[in-house]
């Protein structure tokens, strides 16, 4: 079974402070993505990394930056962290997409910025 | 570049009634298609995948969907829904040849015993 893993359920961070979220893949995958899910907005990618130190932006990449150094860890990092970063944060990974390959999901993490 | 649409934001049905949502995407070239869902307090979890062949895709939990290509389309369906199908569905896409999956907003689904 493939498991992802980040290393929070719930995180409380003050305005301004640096931020990192860890997700942890044992699949060997070479896909791995950071999504924020938001009430009414469904699931938006934030970054995404397709191998080790390779990174693409996804859709709302402003705010943040990634961190890729070995296959299996891929860490979402918030510079400075601001109330509108208040969110679930998802990670998931995949082999590369091609037919039959899907992306897995963590449990998420609940980040509340005050 | 590719976007997916879900226009059911809250569908409310009771129990054994059938369920139809909609699914479109953007994107004119070929696509991976896939239909998730996430059950209360838990992770995102794949129902479905249309990659090719057969328009007519089987799920687990008695799911299934229909690609129309014409319509730009994945509709997922289920003749009979359970209490336990109280959940959000995700809709998400993704570009042949491209690593970037793309989601939709999601429908709630209410199933009322």
């Amino acid at each position: 079974d493939v498991k992802v893993t980040q290393s929070s359920r719930y995180l409380v961070k003050r305005t301004g402070e640096k931020v990192f979220l860890e997700c942890v893949q044992d699949m060997d995958h070479e896909n791995m993505f950071w999504y924020r899910q938001d009430p009414g907005l469904g699931l938006r990618l934030i970054y995404f990394s397709y191998d080790v130190k390779m990174k693409e932006k996804g859709d709302i990449p402003e705010g943040y930056s990634v961190s890729r150094e070995k296959k299996e860890r891929f860490s979402l990092i918030l510079e400075s962290a601001s109330t509108n970063q208040t969110s679930m944060y998802l990670c998931a990974s995949s082999l590369v997409l091609g037919e039959g390959a899907e992306a897995f999901f963590g449990q998420g993490t609940r980040l509340t910025v005050v | 570049a590719q976007s997916v649409s879900q226009h059911n934001h809250h569908v409310i049905l009771s129990e054994a009634a059938s369920l139809e949502l909609g699914c479109n995407y953007s994107y004119g070239g070929t696509v991976n298609l896939f239909w998730y869902v996430q059950y209360p307090g838990q992770h995102l979890q794949l129902l479905l995948k249309y990659f090719s062949g057969d328009p007519l895709v089987k799920g687990i939990k008695g799911f299934e969907a229909e690609f129309i290509k014409s319509k730009f389309s994945l509709n997922l369906r289920k003749p009979s829904v359970q209490w336990s199908d109280t959940a959000e569905y995700f809709c998400a896409v993704n570009e042949r040849g491209y690593q970037k999956v793309t989601f939709g907003t999601g429908t709630k689904l209410q199933v009322i015993p």
